[in-house]
């Protein structure tokens, strides 16, 4: 079955430190890969998404995502963290072209809290 | 007003009491899913619906059933609330496969 890893459950920068989160995924196939973040006390929003095309991805807020194929990796960065980005960070893979239905698969989470 | 409406938005009920969260949309989607969040394992799928006449089963659907009334609306019920039932539940929908999904903005519950 298809699983996501991130490898890093809790975070802790200071503002203005170098942000990267990672993500693996096990699906070998084609897929569509997503950043979704949630802050405290709210729903889950989309940061950023690849689909096809340049494996640097550029998201809202300064994030950006680099798809590596051969590393079965989408990670996360940021290079100067804000005290606003504390917040829960998802990594989430869809095979979206198994036909039928296309799960999307979530990791664990990793929980980004930065200090001023 | 937003897109994914879920209530209640916080619910603490008994064990063994049967209780329904719903979920509402306005984006026009015709694939809608529920989804359960626990402190460190993510969100795990329930169960989601292509349409009206399309439910399937998610990962974890033991203890829940859903409720498709219309495009719009899409319903999770427990049939007899138990403890390890009390987690975070978020609605979903989506305008086609392997695209973004849009979140509610939850239903804590509690099961005493």
């Amino acid at each position: 079955a298809q699983s996501v890893s991130q490898h890093n459950h809790h975070v802790i920068l200071s503002e203005a430190a170098s942000l990267e989160l990672g993500c693996n995924y096990s699906y070998g196939g084609t897929v569509n890969l997503f950043w979704y973040v949630q802050y405290p006390g709210q729903h889950l929003q989309l940061l950023l998404k690849y689909f096809s095309g340049d494996p640097l991805v550029k998201g809202i807020k300064g994030f950006e995502a680099e798809f590596i194929k051969s590393k079965f990796s989408f990670n996360l960065r940021k290079p100067s963290v804000q005290w606003s980005d504390t917040a829960e960070y998802f990594c989430a893979v869809n095979d979206g072209f198994s036909g039928g239905y296309n799960k999307l698969i979530f990791g664990a989470g990793t929980r980004l809290a930065v200090h001023p | 007003d937003a897109d994914v409406t879920q209530t209640p938005r916080n619910r603490i009920t008994k064990t063994g009491k049967r209780i329904m969260l719903e979920c509402s949309q306005t984006k026009g989607h015709d694939r809608m899913y529920w989804y359960r969040q626990d402190p460190g394992l993510g969100l795990r799928l329930i169960y989601y619906s292509f349409d009206v006449k399309d439910i399937n089963k998610g990962e974890i659907s033991d203890g829940y059933s859903v409720s498709r009334q219309a495009q719009a609306k899409f319903s999770l019920s427990l049939e007899s609330a138990i403890p390890n039932q009390t987690a975070l539940y978020f609605c979903a929908t989506s305008d086609s496969p392997g695209n973004i999904q849009y979140f509610g903005a939850g239903t804590r519950l509690s099961v005493l």
